[in-house]
């Protein structure tokens, strides 16, 4: 169980179109869903906070413009990157938490594999 | 805020001996959790083991085990028997009980060797 998936598991782009990742939860359901990002042997950098029905959480310093998120329902999220620019080129993480009673440890995060973008 | 640490960049171990990774953390919070993530070279982030902040008991799994020192805000990972599958980046994360979203430490890249 817990099982996360993200698509697309990479992707490459021209500068200046948009990208759309997709976060989903395969075997339970999810209130809340995180978006990472994550520079080569460095941390995961939380960048926002996806709420379903509701706006998503931006950490600050990150663009709301720039990256769009949108939970429209318990197993999907989804990270926009609009107008990408070569300093977008990352690798971009999702992760879920369990709603209650679906799973013992619903205080813990299941990640997605990840999504690699680059922007050329 | 939260902040959490690992001071070893990069370890070794050889196989079949024992290793273990440090982190510390600091919060004012006395509800929370704590976990070791492995992120082998695929990148997909696997959960380790994971310690309620309210529970004494060190949490164990199979060769995994952690010694959790609450009042020093210690939180190391042991890993026994080490294998050549053991390689990889392990993170340390703390994530408070309201806020529900986790800081993870730098990261320490463990390499197992022959």
């Amino acid at each position: 169980g817990a099982v996360v998936s993200q698509h697309p598991s990479w992707v490459i782009c021209k500068s200046g179109t948009s990208v759309k990742i997709e976060c989903r939860s395969l075997d339970f359901q999810a209130t809340t869903m995180f978006w990472y990002r994550q520079f080569p042997k460095q941390s995961l950098m939380l960048m926002a906070t996806s709420n379903e029905g509701s706006k998503a959480t931006y950490e600050q310093g990150v663009e709301k413009d720039k990256f769009l998120i949108n939970h429209a329902s318990l197993t999907l999220s989804t990270l926009t990157v609009t107008s990408a620019h070569p300093e977008d080129s990352s690798f971009y993480i999702c992760s879920a938490s369990p709603l209650p009673r679906e799973f013992a440890s619903t205080d813990t995060q299941y990640f997605g594999p990840g999504t690699r973008l680059t922007v050329l | 805020a939260q902040t959490v640490t690992q001071s070893q960049p990069e370890m070794s171990v050889q196989e079949a001996e024992t290793v273990t990774l440090s982190c510390t953390y600091d919060t004012s919070e006395n509800n929370y959790y704590l976990f070791w993530y492995k992120q082998p070279p695929s990148r997909q982030m696997i959960l380790v083991i994971r310690q309620e902040a309210y529970k004494q008991q060190n949490a164990t799994e199979n060769r995994f085990s952690v010694n959790f020192q609450k009042a020093a805000k210690s939180f190391s990972l042991k890993i026994s028997d080490s294998q050549l599958g053991d390689t990889a980046m392990y993170f340390c994360a703390f994530m408070n009980t309201n806020a529900g979203k986790s800081t993870f430490g730098d990261g320490t890249t463990l390499t197992v060797k022959p």
